[in-house]
């Protein structure tokens, strides 16, 4: 069973509009991080978020953390294409042990 | 700076051969892993080490064998590939090895496929 369920599978949008990306959990998370991957490339980290409502910002990237650690949300504000690729998101339930969501595929029609 | 250092980036192999897909690291972090990625399935990990000498399974190790002899190379072998092992393999590493703090830096990927 997926520990972390990514949503949705896949996303296209026009270039300009908002979108989020959702994940979640059935159990309380230590860190929740959040990773895109290009096509054919590897994982790059977008950001890390360890406290119960914690919002942080990158550029255009949001992501927040429920207070009860179990739920993360990715916004994306005025899409570019160059947001195109797979976001995934990741999370140590136990220690040393990373778990992943099935990813989100991102696509934006300039 | 290196990073993460996955080879061969392509390999395909015949059914019941052995090979070793190699990753290094030159940022003196004591955790490593690999992962596997399979459409649908998200990634996968294999095995992870949280130091020089300290190997554990993790989700799938089955097939798999690790070393970690040195802090910088976390070497993954395949002792009789399996077509069910065609996947993209991904070495992370992170210098933290405590839970909540563990921002992985990712290596490019290696892509086998076994016929």
């Amino acid at each position: 069973s997926q520990e972390l369920e990514q949503s949705p599978q896949s996303l296209i949008v026009q270039e300009g509009k908002n979108l989020t990306i959702n994940c979640t959990s059935s159990k309380t998370l230590y860190g929740l991080y959040w990773y895109k991957q290009k096509y054919g490339e590897g994982l790059i980290f977008l950001m890390m978020l360890q406290k119960g409502g914690e919002e942080k910002s990158h550029e255009k990237i949001t992501a927040k953390l429920d207070e009860k650690k179990q739920q993360s949300s990715l916004h994306i504000t005025a899409s570019q294409p160059s947001h195109a690729g797979i976001y995934l998101c990741g999370a140590d339930i136990v220690a040393y042990k990373y778990i992943f969501g099935t990813g989100t595929r991102l696509k934006v029609l300039a | 700076n290196a990073g993460v250092t996955q080879t061969p980036k392509f390999q395909v192999l015949k059914t019941g051969q052995s090979m070793t897909l190699q990753c290094a690291q030159d940022m003196n972090h004591e955790y490593m892993s690999w992962y596997r990625q399979d459409p649908g399935m998200g990634l996968r990990l294999i095995h992870y080490s949280v130091g020089a000498g300290i190997t554990d399974q993790g989700e799938v190790p089955n097939g798999y064998n690790v070393s970690r002899s040195t802090t910088e190379d976390f070497p993954l072998r395949l002792l009789s590939a399996a077509p069910s092992q065609t996947s993209v393999y991904f070495c992370a590493s992170s210098i933290s090895t405590g839970a909540g703090a563990n921002v992985l830096t990712f290596g490019a990927g290696s892509r086998l496929t076994v016929l």
